[in-house]
């Protein structure tokens, strides 16, 4: 199973807003709503952010925000903080019955 | 609330076998409706997922490690096992275990992860 593609780096200022895309295969990303999203911070496991395309854990800033059209899912993040600094991944259910990460996006907060 | 905890060689010689432990506490996982993980980071790559056992016992594997990878677990212990046959340099990540919510591919609890160094 190949890795979900993410953009290698994404950058915004304070405030501002990003979205981070996720592309797979029907097979993946296409063909099922069971896409996540990770935040993680140097040195510290991954953290959920979303789940099932859209829905956000108790706990989780309504800030983050997820979507998906056709093969490719979508995490936003609005009104950007400096704590918001870290690689942000995606997953997603295969036809296989397992998972597949993306390759991670390390965001930067000027 | 539910913590994870991998253990385990830190230090691993090339062709031979990885073994972890991650010991669950706060829940049992014999639970319906979880699946039990081991995940994957290589220094400064991405995460890389290597497989998982249901509750019931059933396994599933990445496609690119099976022929070396088996998953286990031990009820009475509450904990399961990962083992990696055949290692090589590349073998060497930090292994995270994580526990999912059946199905809806929700990684929802983590173990803090352990490097593993595979080296002569």
């Amino acid at each position: 199973q190949s890795a979900l593609t993410q953009p290698a780096s994404v950058s915004g200022s304070p405030g501002q807003s990003i979205t981070i895309s996720c592309t797979g295969t029907s097979s993946d990303v296409g063909g099922y709503n069971y896409v996540s999203w990770y935040q993680q911070h140097p040195g510290k496991a991954p953290k959920l952010i979303i789940y099932e395309v859209s829905n956000r854990p108790s706990g989780v800033s309504n800030r983050f925000s997820g979507s998906k059209s056709g093969n490719t899912a979508s995490l936003t993040i609005s009104g950007l903080q400096a704590e918001d600094e870290a690689d942000y991944y995606c997953s997603s259910h295969t036809s296989s019955s397992t998972w597949v990460f993306g390759g991670g996006t390390q965001l930067t907060v000027l | 609330q539910l913590q994870l905890q991998e253990s385990g060689s830190g230090l691993v010689k090339p062709s031979q076998t990885l073994s972890l432990t991650c010991a669950v506490s706060g829940g049992s996982i014999s639970s319906n409706g979880y699946s039990w993980n081991w995940i994957r980071q290589p220094p400064g790559k991405a995460l890389e997922w290597i497989a998982y056992i249901y509750h019931s016992g059933s396994t599933h594997y990445n496609p690119s490690l099976k022929s070396r990878v088996t998953i286990s677990m031990d009820r009475s212990e509450n904990h399961f096992s990962l083992k990696l046959s055949s290692v090589t340099a590349a073998d060497t990540a930090v292994y995270y275990c994580a526990r999912e919510v059946s199905g809806g591919g929700q990684f929802d609890f983590w173990g803090q992860g352990t490097l593993v160094t595979v080296s002569s």
